[in-house]
């Protein structure tokens, strides 16, 4: 069974770049999976960041890219502020959706 | 604007069963291949199940066999029948909308709906 892979824990101070990645248990992480990030608070629904890779949502802002680095999809975030501070989703669709475990940004 | 607004959770014993349904506005639901995804108390996100606009239904493994959705288009309302159900399906229930092939993403989200399974 394929898992998805992300990091536990971040953290960023504000102002900062920070990277998250999802990656394959088994394989490499490419367009053809159509990546999409989710940003959720606690208590609250998902929110849609990015889908197909490094296409930005309606209404995201631009310090939220997508892309491929190396074998897994990425998320950066430039010029981290403190209510990016949330939980973040990677889901890869391969024939299902499959979402990682999440990633909990800390921004401090 | 799009709204979806989920319904019908609340507590149940193991082995029993609940209908959640999710009433979507602002769209042509019709058109749209709907999604259900859950989460567990402290835990990440799952994806459930989904139904296209033309019918076709898929479900995860974890829950093949026990979980049926359908919609009704005339009353722009998706459901999620659970049938024995366990403890492990004790989670918040979203409802959401998925976006065409080949994107394949989810754009919008309702609130959620608790269900809890216990005795």
């Amino acid at each position: 069974q394929t898992v998805v892979t992300q990091e536990p824990s971040f953290s960023v101070s504000p102002g900062g770049t920070v990277t998250l990645t999802c990656g394959l248990s088994s394989g490499s992480v490419s367009t053809n999976y159509y990546p999409s990030w989710y940003q959720q608070t606690p208590g609250q629904a998902p929110r849609t960041l990015i889908y197909s890779t490094n296409t930005r949502s309606s209404g995201v802002p631009d310090r939220f890219s997508g892309s491929i680095l190396g074998n897994k999809a990425a998320l950066t975030i430039t010029g981290a502020q403190a209510d990016d501070e949330s939980d973040y989703y990677c889901v890869l669709y391969m024939g299902r959706w499959v979402f990682g475990g999440g990633t909990k940004l800390t921004v401090l | 604007e799009v709204q979806l607004l989920e319904s019908g959770g609340g507590l149940v014993q193991p082995g029993g069963s609940l209908r959640l349904s999710c009433a979507a506005s602002g769209f042509t639901f019709s058109s749209y291949a709907m999604t259900w995804v859950r989460q567990a108390p402290g835990k990440g996100l799952e994806w459930v199940s989904t139904i296209t606009s033309g019918g076709a239904t898929y479900y995860a493994d974890s829950v093949k066999g026990r979980f049926t959705i359908s919609r009704d288009n005339s009353k722009n309302t998706l459901y999620l029948q659970m049938d024995s159900l366990r403890a492990e399906d004790t989670a918040v229930y979203y409802c959401a909308r998925r976006m065409p092939q080949p994107t394949n993403y989810f754009d919008y989200w309702g609130q959620g709906t608790l269900v809890t399974v216990s005795s």
